[in-house]
């Protein structure tokens, strides 16, 4: 029963390019979250998805940061135009309805932008 | 709005050691609070849960006991190991149970044990 899948685990991107970051939730679960961490600090909410729908984005950056939950395939965290104060941690976990004991985290994508 | 306060880091211990990381809270409602582990490298995974007053959530020789009088869910272990070295996270959920709720996190406290 695999965990939270997220890829790529590490992401060096040029400054102005696209970052894709991918996470597949766990067997069963419908429910995905993307926290950021920054260098020494903890994780920050950023949106909420459930399948084709963004529950609550209130802690995604107004621009260039994007995210989606399609019917089939992973959940995706897009970053345009990139910047060095994008460079961080970014992790998903997931969740479903019946799970009260908080979320399952994957082993998140950490983004190098130079 | 909700916000969570760890004592601030690092933490260096000897083995065996008592082990206690503050962490306090601010929060509308009846929140459910959390403790997470962050070994290098990887992701978080949860040590343990509280959802309401005066439960007491434990696991691997950790504890901390939901205080809704002080706003406190402080983590202790009366005797760590080497292998405790981690971040310890301390969150809470305002939406208790239920799924759907944001995590609010503290800003981790660095452990480190020395043999």
């Amino acid at each position: 029963n695999a965990g939270v899948m997220q890829n790529p685990r590490h992401l060096v991107r040029r400054r102005g390019q696209e970052a894709r970051l991918r996470c597949s939730p766990m067997k069963g679960h419908s429910h995905v979250y993307w926290y950021r961490q920054l260098p020494e600090e903890g994780l920050k909410f950023m949106v909420y998805l459930q399948k084709e729908n963004i529950i609550d984005e209130s802690g995604m950056p107004k621009e260039r940061f994007s995210a989606e939950f399609p019917k089939e395939g992973p959940s995706i965290l897009r970053i345009q135009q990139v910047v060095r104060g994008d460079s961080a941690a970014y992790f998903c976990a997931s969740s479903s309805l019946q799970d009260s004991y908080g979320y399952t985290f994957g082993s998140g994508t950490r983004l190098t932008v130079v | 709005g909700n916000s969570v306060t760890q004592m601030e880091g690092p933490v260096t211990l000897s083995e065996e050691a008592f082990l206690t990381i503050n962490c306090t809270y601010t929060a509308t409602g009846y929140p459910s609070l959390f403790w997470y582990v962050q070994y290098p490298g990887e992701g978080l995974q949860l040590l343990l849960k509280a959802t309401k007053a005066d439960d007491k959530g434990s696991n691997k020789g950790f504890e901390a006991t939901y205080r809704k009088e002080t706003t406190s869910f402080h983590l202790e272990k009366g005797s760590v190991q080497v292998s405790d070295s981690a971040v310890y996270f301390c969150a809470l959920s305002d939406g208790g149970e239920t799924s759907g709720s944001r995590l609010t996190f503290g800003e981790g406290t660095q452990l480190t044990v020395n043999p």
